[in-house]
C-alpha cells in the first residue's frame, strides 16, 4: 500500500521549454506532497510543500514562477519546469505522507536540459 | 538552522561484517525519524523508522535512537554487497506530516 506513481522517470527537453512531472498516490488520498530535488553525489533537498486546493509553499531560494506546482486533486500533484536551463537537470522525486509518520517516495524524474 | 548531519565516507566494510551508521540532528523537537537507502539514480527506499528512545531491530539491520545526545544510528549486521549503497537519515522536524529534512548520506562499500 501507499504507492506513489511518478512520471516520467526521466526526460530530455532543450533548453527554453517546459516540462511537467507527475506524481500521483496510487492507493490513497495524499492531502500533502512534498518534492524535491537532488543534484549529484548530493542529499536530497526540499523544493516546495503542495497541499491540495491551495497555493504551494517554497523553499527558500526556489523560485516559484519557474517551479509552478498544482495539487487540484487528493490523488495528483504536478511540477512544472518552466524555460527550462541546463543547471536545472536535476533528478526530482515527489513524496507523500500518508499517516502521521509514514511517508512514500515516487521513483524520481532524471530531467536533462540540452 | 534545522540541520540533519551524516558523515559522507565512504564508509567501507568486509562482508559479513557490522557497518555502523551515524546521525545527529540539530532540533531536538524532533518526533520521527527514517534510514533510507538510495541506489545510484534510484529513488530512497525505507529501511527503518524509530519514534522513541533505544533499539529497534528488523532482521539484519537495527536503528538506534537517543534523543538527549539528538543521535540516532543504523547497525548493519552482515553486511552483503548488495547493501553497499547511501544511506540517508531523515528526520521529521516536529510533529505531524512535515517534510522530512535529509543529511547528505553515506556511502557504504561492502567490500566481497
Amino acid at each position: 500500500g501507499a504507492v506513489v506513481s511518478q512520471h516520467p522517470s526521466w526526460v530530455i527537453c532543450k533548453s527554453g521549454t517546459s516540462v511537467k512531472i507527475e506524481c500521483r498516490s496510487l492507493d490513497f488520498q495524499a492531502t500533502t506532497m512534498f518534492w524535491y530535488r537532488q543534484f549529484p553525489k548530493q542529499s536530497l533537498m526540499l523544493m516546495a510543500t503542495s497541499n491540495e486546493g491551495s497555493k504551494a509553499t517554497y523553499e527558500q531560494g526556489v523560485e516559484k514562477d519557474k517551479f509552478l506546482i498544482n495539487h487540484a486533486s487528493l490523488t495528483l500533484s504536478t511540477l512544472t519546469v518552466t524555460s527550462a536551463h541546463p543547471e536545472d537537470s536535476s533528478f526530482y522525486i515527489c513524496s507523500a505522507s500518508y499517516d502521521n509518520y509514514g511517508y512514500t517516495f515516487g521513483s524520481g524524474t532524471r530531467l536533462t536540459v540540452v | 538552522q534545522k540541520e540533519v548531519e551524516q558523515n559522507s565516507g565512504p564508509l567501507s566494510v568486509p562482508e559479513g561484517a557490522i557497518a555502523s551508521l551515524n546521525c545527529t540532528y540539530s532540533d531536538r523537537g524532533s518526533q520521527s525519524f527514517f534510514w533510507y537507502r538510495q541506489y545510484s539514480g534510484k529513488s530512497p527506499e525505507l529501511i527503518m523508522s524509530i519514534y522513541s528512545n533505544g533499539d529497534k531491530e528488523d532482521g539484519r539491520f537495527t536503528a538506534q535512537l537517543n534523543k538527549a545526545s539528538q543521535y540516532v544510528s543504523l547497525l548493519i549486521r552482515d553486511s552483503q554487497p548488495s547493501d553497499s549503497a547511501t544511506y540517508l537519515c531523515a528526520v521529521n522536524m516536529g510533529a505531524g506530516r512535515r517534510a522530512l529534512t535529509f543529511g547528505s548520506g553515506t556511502r557504504l562499500q561492502v567490500q566481497p
